[in-house]
């Protein structure tokens, strides 16, 4: 898994409450991405970035920011988690900017 | 942008036969296009990349081809074996990053 690590694995939340979650890597990978997979939609970006301080937007970034700080970590956060945001989220790292990318383990967020 | 079609149907064969699962895609022709492995609770794994100016591209059991013409690239298993029974995603390049299909779920049957 390139040494990627995301955490929590799992969470339930309640609508309305923020919500953050973890992406680690250890390979000094230059891009990271965020993607949440949802039945009948496949993966879809939300957010990625392609240096410390710099991300951009995915296809469905509405509802949530990131941050990274360090090489090594990428935040994504939840301002106000709602239902619609109940998914499997996966965080990847890549060498450059669209070839191989390598997943980490997921989270999957319940939102109630 | 770029739209991706894979079968969203299963593909059910028998240990030992040939499995092909179809990739399309529309607007521009990528420079390159990827094959990814899913299996259930875990992340996707990059399995093969294949460039516009490579037609074909294998790696043990897996043979990957790839029709810029056709727009469309077929992921080939022989021999295949029930531990290959997972989702597979094709990926090409997208606006600053991959677009990924949605699948196609390959089972095989012993």
């Amino acid at each position: 898994d390139a040494g990627i690590t995301q955490s929590p694995r799992h969470k339930v939340t309640e609508t309305g409450t923020p919500v953050t979650l973890r992406c680690h890597q250890t390979e000094n990978h230059r891009y990271m991405y965020w993607y949440r997979q949802d039945p009948g939609h496949g993966l879809r970006l939300i957010h990625y970035s392609y240096g410390v301080k710099d991300t951009d937007k995915g296809e469905v970034s509405d509802g949530y920011s990131v941050s990274r700080s360090k090489t090594e970590d990428f935040l994504l956060t939840l301002e106000s988690a709602t239902s619609s945001q109940t998914s499997v989220y996966f965080c990847a790292t890549g060498t450059s900017e669209q070839e191989t990318q390598y997943f980490g383990p997921g989270t999957r967020l319940l939102v109630l | 942008s770029q739209k991706i079609e894979q079968n969203s149907e299963a593909l059910n064969i028998q240990e030992g036969k040939t499995a092909t699962l179809t990739c399309n895609y529309t607007n521009y022709s990528p420079a390159y296009l990827q094959w990814y492995r899913q299996d259930p609770g875990r992340g996707p794994v990059f399995l093969l990349l294949i460039r516009e100016n490579e037609k074909e591209k294998r790696k043990e059991r897996l043979k990957v081809t790839f029709d810029t013409t056709l727009k469309q690239s077929l992921f080939h298993i022989t021999a295949s074996q029930p531990a290959d029974s997972a989702t597979y995603l094709c990926a090409l390049e997208g606006y600053s990053t991959l677009t990924f299909g949605k699948g196609t779920m390959l089972l095989v049957s012993p």
